[in-house]
């Protein structure tokens, strides 16, 4: 069955610059959810969307910005990037009718150096 | 405010003995209950939930886990733990607005 995909897996950056994070749902699901996960840390939820607009948002910094396209894919834009935005950035996706089965992306790792 | 407890960081448990991972929650309603696993650099993979119904849920590869509302706790169970259960595991809660509250998360070490 199809996954939720994102891209890329790994990425470096320098501190100050900017990375784009790219998310593509499950067929079907018209909801994506972004999270980060720092070192040790658990998930932490930033911000959704739902039919291409914003749904909820979390504890996501005023330097990032996310959006959701007609295809339902999402991009997660950071700028001014610190060190401490490096993490493991988790895309999921559900279907409205069913929100609570989310299911998970394998990840994007951002080092910011 | 909800939250979400995972009492032990790391549990180390030998091949073939029984696991149980505690998870406590608050939650001002009735909660939508997950248990996760996710093994190194990888993503979560949803292991069971539990959204109403029997307090007992079956999930994927042997676990189960019970609600128990009088503690507000949802336990991850496993009769007999395998090499390939070497995992961090999170408990999480869905909660209004469709967000998700994890837990710290319980790493798990599985010796010969």
């Amino acid at each position: 069955a199809a996954g939720v995909i994102q891209s890329p897996r790994h990425l470096i950056k320098e501190k100050r610059e900017t990375a784009t994070l790219k998310c593509y749902p499950i067929p079907r699901h018209d909801t994506v959810y972004w999270y980060q996960q720092g070192p040790g840390q658990d998930p932490q939820f930033l911000i959704s969307f739902y039919e291409k607009m914003q749904s909820d948002k979390g504890s996501i910094p005023d330097r990032f910005s996310a959006q959701q396209f007609s295809d339902y894919h999402s991009e997660l834009n950071m700028s001014s990037l610190e060190l401490g935005d490096s993490a493991l950035y988790f895309c999921a996706s559900s279907f409205q009718g069913a929100p609570y089965e989310q299911y998970f992306g394998p990840g994007t790792r951002l080092t910011v150096t | 405010a909800q939250s979400v407890t995972q009492p032990d960081i790391h549990i180390t448990v030998s091949e073939g003995a029984s696991l149980e991972l505690r998870c406590n929650y608050s939650y001002g309603a009735t909660p939508y209950l997950f248990w996760y696993v996710q093994s190194p650099g990888q993503g979560l993979q949803l292991l069971l939930k539990y959204f109403s119904g029997d307090t007992l849920v079956q999930g994927i590869k042997g676990f189960e886990a019970e609600f128990k509302r009088s503690q507000s706790s949802f336990n991850l169970r496993k009769p007999s733990v395998h090499w390939s259960d070497a995992a961090e595991y999170f408990c999480a809660v869905g909660a209004a607005g469709n967000q998700f509250y994890f837990g710290t998360g319980t790493s798990l070490t599985v010796i010969p």
